[in-house]
């Protein structure tokens, strides 16, 4: 049973457009959700997160936003860059552990 | 300087054998974490360690084995590796908030796991 599912496992972008990545989970219980950016042969590194008390975080370029009720959150990159190509996971928090979702692969085309 | 760091890299073995991955961080976190990416690319939660405590300890096979000799190193034994261990392996660790509560987690570069 896949608690965090990111439905799209590719997005193909173009330089200078917005990125849109989406993530729905399935648990009330968590309380906090996070987005990883993964280049390859490289660990995962922490990009943004977002408490549940907020529906948006915003941080420079990246912007996280969040619906309790719809239980679905999304990463907004924008402008997007050529060095945005990454795999980007969603993760959500029950305060104990993170669970991830399977990843999204964003191509920012020149 | 690196801050969660993982040996090896890459680790190709037979069927059978016993072999251990490393980790460490120098960040001063109190917990750190077993992850395995398998083919589908899902990262899971394998074990979690807090002040060399074990606080998760997923359903995986009693052949894997964490250690934690102190709290900035949480090595992984795996023994008897079969061919459905192949995966890259990544470690992580978190600073807890107030309360315990775990939060952002930096991972390690992952270890490349084949077994032939």
């Amino acid at each position: 049973d896949q608690q965090v599912k990111q439905n799209s496992p590719s997005l193909s972008v173009q330089e200078g457009r917005i990125s849109i990545l989406n993530c729905d989970y399935t648990n009330s219980m968590f309380d906090y959700f996070l987005w990883y950016k993964k280049y390859p042969a490289e660990g995962p590194t922490f990009l943004i997160s977002i408490s549940s008390i907020k529906d948006k975080n915003e941080d420079g370029r990246f912007t996280v936003f969040l619906n309790k009720s719809a239980k679905h959150l999304s990463l907004h990159i924008v402008p997007s860059q050529p060095g945005d190509s990454a795999v980007y996971f969603c993760a959500a928090s029950d305060g104990v552990s993170l669970v991830f979702g399977q990843g999204t692969r964003l191509t920012i085309n020149p | 300087d690196t801050a969660v760091s993982q040996t090896p890299k890459y680790l190709v073995t037979q069927m059978g054998n016993d072999k251990s991955i490393k980790c460490e961080q120098n960040l001063g976190h109190d917990t750190m974490y077993w992850y395995k990416q398998d083919s589908k690319k899902f990262l899971k939660i394998m074990f979690s360690y807090n002040n060399k405590e074990l606080i998760i300890n997923e359903t995986v096979p009693n052949r894997f084995s964490p250690k934690s000799p102190d709290k900035a190193h949480l090595n992984l034994h795996i023994n008897s590796l079969e061919l459905g261990d192949s995966a890259v392996y990544f470690c992580a660790s978190s600073q807890d908030r107030a309360g315990g509560l775990v939060r952002e987690q930096f991972f390690g570069p992952g270890t490349r796991l084949t077994v032939l």
